[in-house]
């Protein structure tokens, strides 16, 4: 079984720019979450899909933050403009039901100069 | 919200014993995950537990108390591959059932 898929693994930018990242989640898998993980800390939930539904972005910073999952499979998360703070490993998972145990992606390293 | 806390940081021995603790505060607790992430790779499931007690997985278990908000990880017959961080993750069902995570625990295995 295929895990889940994350690109790019590593991206560099200059603070103002945007980034995007793209998430595939495990085949059959309803649920999918991105989440932020700043060094030293645990990851911090953005955002959670249920299908092509939003469950939960209460920790979205919706001004410069945003995703979607447009037919219930991949997903895009996208920062514009990026802020130094941003610099964090980007974590997608996806679970075949909400609240069960998650698999995650490889993640993406955002590095904000 | 939740609270969840755990030590920053542990070392151990190979071949020893440790035990990781997480303690909790959530009025909807609906179960709690450990979790294993080695530097630099994505997190990997280890253990759920809802009810109290202890879950036996090969060199890992993991207990719970639901009374007194919290868990241990222990891990038997250390190996250094088993130097990674260990986060715990509770669910709530006040929250969307959403697992919220801990900071983890750092454990460092030497020879």
């Amino acid at each position: 079984e295929a895990g889940v898929a994350q690109s790019p693994r590593y991206k560099i930018i200059e603070k103002r720019q945007s980034v995007a990242f793209w998430c595939n989640p495990i085949s059959g898998h309803a649920t999918l979450y991105w989440y932020q993980q700043i060094l030293g800390q645990g990851p911090k939930l953005l955002i959670q899909f249920q299908n092509n539904g939003v469950v939960d972005d209460s920790q979205l910073p919706k001004d410069r933050f945003s995703a979607e999952r447009l037919k219930g499979v991949d997903s895009t998360l996208k920062i514009q403009p990026a802020k130094l703070e941003d610099s964090a490993v980007y974590l997608c998972a996806s679970s075949p039901r909400q609240g069960y145990e998650q698999f995650f992606g490889p993640g993406t390293r955002l590095t904000v100069l | 919200g939740q609270n969840i806390d755990q030590p920053t940081e542990m070392t151990a021995t190979e071949g020893a014993i440790v035990q990781i603790n997480c303690t909790y505060q959530t009025s909807g607790f609906n179960g709690l995950f450990w979790y294993q992430q080695h530097a630099g790779e994505a997190p990997t499931f280890l253990s759920y537990n809802v009810l109290d007690g202890l879950e036996e997985k090969g060199r890992f278990s993991s207990f719970l108390s639901r009374s007194k908000g919290y868990s241990y990880l222990l891990l038997k017959e250390l190996q250094m591959k088993d130097s990674a961080s260990y986060l715990c993750a509770v669910r709530d069902r006040r929250g969307s059932y959403i697992p919220t995570f801990g900071r983890g625990t750092s454990l460092i295995v030497h020879p």
